[in-house]
């Protein structure tokens, strides 16, 4: 069936470098793309989303770019911190307001 | 504080057993949504609701019933536990359709069934 897929379980980048997480997905009639960032024993918290329409959109340290051609899908984390840790899905909106997530990536951070 | 809130946080049941799952939200959401996390995967929807009264199956549905009796509680419940429903449970919301950045996502409950 659709999914939304993630390229890279895990991912680790030096403190202060920017971190480019991945995802693909299949499904083209989706209206939004999200990122979600999950902490330890937390619920996934909002960071970012774009509309099927739009290619790129920046919010605070965090930039989303969206490739309708290759459908693909990156979250950028500028000038990463200790913080940023986390496991990152990506997720997709679907009719009826059904929420697809994908698999996830582990955002490590090394001192 | 606003938000979702999900109780119990944590619970362990025998093969067999039944049990509810709460969900409450204050923030006069119409979209609610119970999801299941395993390790190593993400989030799987299990029953969604547009409105109070109205409810729908996710990807996930067996197992599991769900009501929609008022816009605040959508409750989870689980009709005779078995170890495959071992997960984390998360609950959440969302003020309208087709929005992005709408979903409010609960604490989790972490279910064990032994």
């Amino acid at each position: 069936g659709e999914s939304v897929g993630l390229h890279l379980p895990t991912l680790s980048v030096q403190e202060g470098d920017n971190s480019i997480i991945n995802c693909a997905y299949s499904n083209s009639a989706s209206d939004y793309f999200i990122w979600y960032k999950q902490e330890s024993g937390k619920g996934p918290q909002f960071i970012i989303d774009i509309r099927s329409n739009m290619d790129k959109r920046q919010g605070q340290r965090v930039t989303v770019l969206l490739n309708k051609t290759v459908k693909h899908l990156s979250l950028q984390i500028a000038a990463t911190q200790p913080g940023d840790s986390a496991v990152y899905f990506c997720a997709e909106t679907r009719p009826a307001q059904k929420l697809v997530f994908g698999q996830g990536t582990r955002l490590t951070i090394n001192p | 504080n606003a938000g979702v809130t999900q109780t119990p946080k944590f619970q362990v049941l025998k093969t067999g057993q039944s049990m509810t799952l709460q969900c409450a939200q204050d923030m006069n959401h119409e979209y609610m949504s119970w999801y299941r996390q395993d390790p190593g995967m993400g989030l799987r929807l299990i029953h969604y609701s547009v409105g109070a009264g109205i409810t729908d199956q996710g990807e996930v549905p067996n197992g599991y019933n769900v009501s929609r009796s008022t816009t605040e509680d959508f409750p989870l419940r689980l009709l005779s536990a078995a170890p495959s429903q071992t997960s984390v449970y998360f609950c959440a919301s969302s003020y309208s359709q087709g929005q992005g950045g709408g979903y409010t996502f609960g604490s989790g409950t972490r279910l064990t069934v032994v």
